[in-house]
């Protein structure tokens, strides 16, 4: 099973600043298998990048994902105030099983 | 307008069954592989169940593997969970959700706004 680990747990920014979230899978896993959604208090997540870097419909340029081996990406260019949110990576490929990671929170500082 | 509504959540006793559905519109049901995700009140998300559009392919999570049982009826654009054994810790909010493509090797790209079951005497 491919264990996702996202970091950092918590990543405090100013609007108009970049920010960089990691998700880093346990095992090698195909770059075509992993998603991120974003997730506002109580609404369900929404995604936001497929197959590690493309652009759901509807989501702003300003996010991108990008990989490394077993390490991805999401990144903000200018996080503007309705990006302040929790971020989930998912594996949906064949793992077994699909997983998810355990979130980073965005928040204002 | 793409719409999922889950229905059939509640208070449930410990080692009890319950059977959640979600109701689909607004695209081709038989299309679109279908997935139930659970998230605990506070928590993160976990993948709970995923079937593909002909039920060809069922994939559960090792947490529910055994217990519960993921089907569709594609005639009634409707996903069902049979949960069966359950445990304080299936206390969680139930998301149905619909993937891209046929398979369940797809993201997400639809939620409902989920069904709340919960575990207690």
């Amino acid at each position: 099973e491919i264990v996702l680990t996202q970091s950092p747990g918590t990543l405090s920014l100013s609007p108009g600043e970049r920010a960089t979230l990691s998700c880093r899978a346990s095992h090698s896993v195909s770059s075509s298998y992993l998603a991120w959604y974003q997730q506002k208090p109580g609404q369900p997540p929404r995604l936001v990048i497929y197959d590690a870097s493309t652009r759901a419909t509807g989501i702003p340029d300003r996010f991108s994902g990008s990989w490394s081996g077993t390490d991805f990406s999401l990144t903000i260019s200018r996080v503007e105030p309705e990006d302040f949110a929790v971020y989930y990576c998912q594996h949906y490929g064949r793992s077994p099983q699909q997983t998810f990671g355990q979130g980073t929170k965005l928040e204002i500082k | 307008e793409v719409q999922l509504v889950e229905s059939g959540g509640g208070l449930v006793q410990p080692g009890r069954s319950l059977r959640v559905s979600c109701a689909v519109s607004g695209l081709t049901f038989y299309d679109y592989a279908m997935y139930w995700v659970r998230q605990t009140p506070g928590k993160g998300l976990e993948w709970v169940s995923g079937i593909s559009w002909n039920s060809d392919t069922i994939v559960y999570g090792d947490s529910v593997k055994g217990r519960f049982t993921i089907s569709r009826d594609n005639a009634k654009n409707s996903l069902y969970l049979q949960m069966n054994s359950l445990r304080a810790e299936d206390t969680a909010l139930y998301y149905c959700a619909k993937g891209r493509g046929l398979t369940i090797f797809e993201p997400i790209d639809y939620w409902g706004q989920g069904t709340l079951v919960t575990v207690s005497s």
